[in-house]
């Protein structure tokens, strides 16, 4: 199975700055790759697709990068709306798999 | 308006059987892709099944052999046969529609609880 790792697992940010996480494939997953928005006792909600494709209705600050194994997750500058928990999914393999989650809090 | 509804959440004691249903308002079921993923309390997403619209199905590594994913065309309905439960299983059921090739889980239901337990 492919693992995805995300890095960090918390980030403390205020409103305004920039953020970036990190996710790695254990293999290369070419741009299969997605990234969701969790908030607490709601269900996760699509951002990104195709590593750098914003999903419609998503904001512009938010942004994607990368492909092979490394990717990232830019929020330009924060909201109080994005303090959540995300996470990254490879869907270039069965079984399709997780990042870990990255929590984003306020500093 | 698209709506994903899920049900049939329950405590159930380990090797115990149970199936979840996931309605679906604003598109077909039968013409799209259907997953299931699920989410252990406080712990992250896992992905558990896919069913393609020409019927082909692919199940995590976990509930291989004991989950079936299924679709009743008629009720515009999306499904997941769960059978000899495990307490590992205790989690919120999501479905979710995935675009297809090239795309991700794009529409969410709020999710459907099930608790394995004695």
């Amino acid at each position: 199975d492919i693992q995805m790792t995300q890095s960090p697992s918390t980030l403390s940010a205020s409103v305004g700055d920039r953020v970036t996480i990190t996710c790695r494939a254990s293999q290369n997953i070419n741009s299969w790759l997605a990234w969701y928005q969790q908030k607490p006792g709601k269900a996760p909600k699509l951002l990104i697709y195709k590593a750098s494709t914003l999903q419609t209705g998503v904001p512009s600050r938010f942004s994607g990068s990368g492909s092979g194994t490394e990717f990232t997750l830019t929020i330009s500058s924060l909201l109080p709306d994005d303090f959540a928990t995300y996470y990254c999914q490879q869907y270039n393999a069965w079984p399709w798999t997780f990042g870990q989650g990255t929590k984003v809090d306020i500093k | 308006e698209v709506l994903l509804v899920e049900s049939g959440g329950d405590l159930i004691q380990p090797g115990g059987s149970l199936r979840l249903s996931c309605e679906v308002s604003g598109f077909t079921v039968s013409s799209n892709y259907m997953s299931w993923v699920r989410q252990a309390p406080g712990k992250g997403l896992e992905w558990v099944s896919v069913l393609y619209i020409a019927g082909d199905t692919f199940y995590g590594d976990s509930v291989k052999g004991r989950f079936t994913i299924s679709r009743d065309t008629s009720k515009n309905t999306l499904y997941l046969q769960m059978d000899s439960l495990r307490v590992e299983d205790t989690a919120l059921y999501y479905c979710a529609r995935w675009g297809g090739y090239g795309y991700a889980l794009d529409y969410w239901g709020q999710g459907t609880l099930v608790t394995v337990s004695s």
